[in-house]
């Protein structure tokens, strides 16, 4: 069955660093895949989602790839700042690429330091 | 627009109670979902629907009842609590292909 791997370890980066975020799924290629942020005590909140088709999405200082050969999507946040300190959860479809059932990974926990 | 509500925001039951975990949404977005989050496993999904009378089960249905009377309500029950229960639910929703928007999340403690 499709699993999804995230950086399990707790990144640090200094305030302005370009912060790089991995998320890689095992089996078939997704037709899209989602980014999320999540802070403490609150829901997950969409940030970007790149499909099958694109190579790269940007919006801000937020940029994210999906290489299909690699099985893997990249999540860039570059000029971080304190404020983008949060976990960070990729997100892909089960079956089909419809929003039906949706998998997660455990997330990647990001401290920006100032 | 409120997004999606969720009500309590947090809950301590003993075991053997029941309760319904209630979420509501006001986007008329077909897809509704609950996950449960634990520390170490995730977003793990429980019970989902894609419509109005139409449900079916994620991952970790035991112990969990939904039903889906209207677009906009997707209420979650627990039929008889139990400790290991107690985690931190997420009520989603979302349109096809498109993102999903989360509630506030109840926080719920069996003991």
């Amino acid at each position: 069955s499709q699993k999804i791997e995230q950086n399990s370890e707790a990144l640090n980066i200094q305030e302005g660093k370009t912060a790089t975020l991995t998320c890689n799924y095992t089996n078939y290629s997704p037709a899209y895949l989602q980014w999320y942020r999540q802070d403490p005590g609150r829901g997950p909140v969409f940030l970007l989602l790149i499909r099958e088709n694109e190579k790269e999405k940007r919006k801000e200082r937020l940029k994210v790839t999906f290489d299909t050969t690699l099985k893997q999507s990249l999540f860039h946040i570059t000029a971080s700042q304190p404020a983008d300190s949060a976990t960070y959860l990729c997100a892909l479809p089960l079956n089909a690429g419809n929003n039906r059932k949706l998998i997660w990974g455990l997330g990647t926990s990001l401290a920006v330091n100032p | 627009n409120a997004g999606v509500t969720q009500t309590p925001k947090f809950q301590v039951l003993k075991t053997g109670q029941s309760m319904t975990l209630q979420c509501a949404q006001d986007m008329n977005h077909e897809y509704m979902s609950w996950y449960r989050q634990d520390p170490g496993m995730g977003l793990r999904l429980i019970h989902y629907s894609v419509g109005a009378g139409i449900t079916d089960q994620g991952e970790v249905p035991n112990g969990y009842n939904v039903s889906r009377s209207t677009t906009e309500d997707f209420p979650l029950r627990l039929l008889s609590a139990a400790p290991s229960q107690t985690s931190v639910y997420f009520c989603a929703s979302s349109s096809e292909r498109d993102r999903a928007f989360f509630g506030q999340g109840t926080r719920l403690t069996v003991v």
